[in-house]
């Protein structure tokens, strides 16, 4: 049982749309980290929250911490080939746990 | 220097060979970590070294050895692995093993084939 559940899992979409990644759990974190990963690379930290109700921006990213700082939320504004990865939730509580992932593909 | 750097960045090795991969870091970071990730799954933690002491150790097998020499380096000795050992293995580093607040710094990592 994975503490941190992204959804969707796969996900496929056209230059210019827009997606939301989900990364919720049943748990409470101190801080939860936003990581993209391109193939044969290490993740790479995108954003730190810390607060609940937090929104932080990076350029067409928008990230929201939930108010009760169990969920996290990640929004893409017009979708670039550049952003293809793989986007990983990560939660510290007394230790730091992964979500599942969500792969991104964005076409061209 | 902001980094953690990995060597190598492949490595292909019979399951008679014994290699070792390479962590290294200079952001005064005294919690380091080895990870082991599949394709497109997320990381799993394999060791925790906490202050150059093994911390945690996720149950892995004994042909998967871990080293600390000093507070900057972190090796993996790898002996007599099997194929479905072959993946990416990431070594991660934080400002201590409770500081977790903002995140790890991660290596590009090391593509592990196992013939």
């Amino acid at each position: 049982t994975q503490l941190l559940e992204q959804s969707p899992q796969f996900l496929s979409i056209q230059e210019g749309e827009n997606l939301t990644v989900y990364c919720n759990s049943s748990s409470v974190f101190s801080s939860l980290q936003w990581y993209r990963q391109e193939p044969g690379e290490g993740p790479v930290l995108l954003v730190t929250v810390v607060t609940g109700g937090e929104v932080k921006k990076l350029k067409r990213l928008t990230f929201q911490f939930g108010d009760a700082r169990k969920d996290s939320s990640l929004h893409i504004t017009a979708a670039q080939p550049g952003d293809t990865g793989l986007y990983l939730c990560a939660g510290a509580r007394n230790q730091f746990y992964f979500g599942t992932g969500t792969s991104l593909t964005v076409i061209p | 220097d902001t980094e953690v750097t990995q060597t190598p960045k492949h490595l292909v090795m019979g399951m008679t060979n014994k290699k070792s991969l390479k962590c290294e870091q200079h952001m005064g970071h005294r919690a380091m970590y080895w990870y082991k990730q599949k394709a497109k799954k997320p990381p799993e933690l394999m060791f925790v070294y906490s202050y150059e002491k093994l911390s945690i150790n996720e149950s892995v097998p004994s042909r998967f050895s871990p080293e600390c020499p000093n507070s900057s380096l972190l090796n993996l000795h790898l002996h007599a692995l099997q194929p479905e050992d072959s993946a990416l293995y990431l070594c991660a580093s934080s400002q201590a093993q409770g500081a977790l607040t903002y995140g790890y710094t991660f290596g590009s990592g090391t593509r592990l084939t196992v013939v």
